[in-house]
């Protein structure tokens, strides 16, 4: 998987808790992408960061979530006040570049469980 | 508007067949770039190949060959001679003019011995 670092892999949290994931791009990349995969579903974009910047956030639920990318450190994909619908897989992408084209490269997944 | 779509939601098929997973996808941009992924039981997503929009030759790779043609906005995977390991969701996807990946719903292959 080429290098783009998770974690927690795994994270249980309890309705209304917290739940914040870790995304470290491969060296040298400056481009982050986040996506959800539901249950039984395929993946589904969520958010778009390079360095200090949200470029695209279509696919953020409109409350609850958040994302950054810091000029130092990982991505974090945050979410407030968890329900039972947000258990899902996490996953995080890079790139270097923003023009498309590049091979896409993801980590390993964040599966995050709500009780 | 883009959109990937991938018919066959599960196909089961005895070792050493032949299988082809097929995609479908939209898009009004002429550069665009195609993808197939992996996540086999384990969870994570395995790269397997990205073609553009321009390179209509199929590509064949070990037990793995791919077939692009744009006349039907298709671009489908086969293997060939199956295998248990080959077990996994597949996932074609589309990128148009920057990285965001368009995914379809996933085939979820079922080789038995």
């Amino acid at each position: 998987n080429a290098g783009v670092m998770q974690n927690p892999r795994h994270l249980v949290r309890r309705r209304v808790q917290e739940a914040r994931l870790r995304c470290s791009p491969m060296k040298g990349h400056s481009h982050v992408y986040w996506y959800r995969q539901l249950p039984e579903e395929g993946l589904k974009f969520m958010v778009y960061l390079q360095k200090e910047n949200i470029i695209d956030e279509s696919g953020m639920p409109k409350e609850r979530f958040s994302a950054e990318f810091p000029k130092e450190g990982p991505s974090i994909l945050r979410i407030q006040q968890v329900v039972r619908g947000d258990s899902a897989a996490y996953f995080c992408a890079s790139s270097s570049d923003r023009v498309s084209g590049n091979t896409i490269y993801f980590g390993e997944g964040s599966w995050l469980t709500v009780v | 508007a883009q959109k990937v779509t991938q018919a066959q939601t599960e196909i089961s098929v005895v070792e050493k067949e032949d299988v082809t997973l097929d995609c479908v996808y939209e898009t009004r941009d002429t550069t665009y770039y195609l993808f197939w992924y992996k996540q086999p039981p384990s969870g994570e997503l395995v790269f397997l190949i990205r073609r553009n929009s321009f390179d209509e030759q199929n590509e064949i790779s070990g037990r793995y060959s791919w077939n692009f043609q744009k006349s039907t906005s298709s671009f489908n995977f086969t293997i060939t001679a199956s295998q248990v390991v080959d077990s996994a969701v597949y996932f074609c996807a589309l990128s148009e003019w920057t990285d965001k990946l368009i995914f379809g719903t996933g085939t979820r292959l079922q080789v038995f011995p």
